[in-house]
């Protein structure tokens, strides 16, 4: 059975980080392209990051790029996304997804709320 | 950046009825080369993650029911409900993958008439 699981989330001052962290099991980890998607309160969904199967590409939606960083360790079947200076705008669930044809499977995300 | 543009924003449909969904791309997703869309579509119903429908614009994913169907191709492209059940009432989202940054419909907000 597929799994993604993610942790990390949690409330954050404005300015701060987070680290969030998804654990996959059930697919090939290290032969898959994986992405964040994260959907804001009441709104739609909003691609954040993806990284290559190796690792050794990787791309942002502009809005988080210098803040954001996406990595991956296919040794722990994780990925990771380290949140820096954070924003009220940042606040979201946030979902681990395999890029597939389209995102495949996703994680039941985690919640991050940026506020004072 | 490619926009992706549904329309309506909301529907409601009678139960064992057709419901149509539009989506417009601000250009093509026609990858020539292989002659494959890049589209997909998602169902996202309350408090959960969104499910993978539709990819290549038409090719449906294991266990979707066969109700659901997509078609269309370069920048029009439409899912089809073919009789809509209770358990369907969601938003649904088409998703280009063609280019970065991928991107999203606004969402289709489907109800029961």
């Amino acid at each position: 059975e597929v799994q993604l699981v993610e942790s990390g989330g949690g409330l954050v001052q404005p300015g701060g980080s987070l680290r969030l962290s998804c654990a996959a099991s059930g697919f090939t980890f290290s032969g898959s392209w994986m992405s964040w998607v994260r959907q804001a309160p009441g709104k739609g969904l909003e691609w954040v990051a993806n990284i290559k199967y190796d690792g050794s590409d990787k791309y942002y939606v502009d809005s988080v790029k210098g803040r954001f960083t996406i990595s991956r360790d296919n040794a722990k079947d994780s990925l990771s996304l380290q949140m820096n200076s954070l924003r009220a705008e940042d606040t979201a669930i946030y979902y681990c997804a395999r890029a597939q044809f389209g995102f495949d499977y996703w994680g039941q995300g985690t919640l991050v709320t940026v506020s004072s | 950046d490619i926009v992706m543009t549904q329309s309506p924003d909301s529907l409601a449909v009678s139960l064992g009825e057709r419901a149509t969904i539009n989506c417009k791309s601000s250009q093509s997703v026609l990858y020539t080369s292989n002659n494959k869309n890049f589209l997909a579509w998602y169902q996202q119903k309350s408090r959960q993650p969104p499910k993978l429908l539709i990819y290549w614009a038409s090719t449906r994913e294991s266990g979707v029911p066969d109700r659901f169907s997509g078609s269309g191709s370069g920048t029009d492209f439409t899912l089809t409900i073919s009789s809509l059940q209770a358990e369907d009432v969601a938003v649904y989202y088409c998703q280009q993958y063609y280019s970065t940054p991928i991107t999203f419909g606004q969402g289709t907000r489907l109800e029961i008439k």
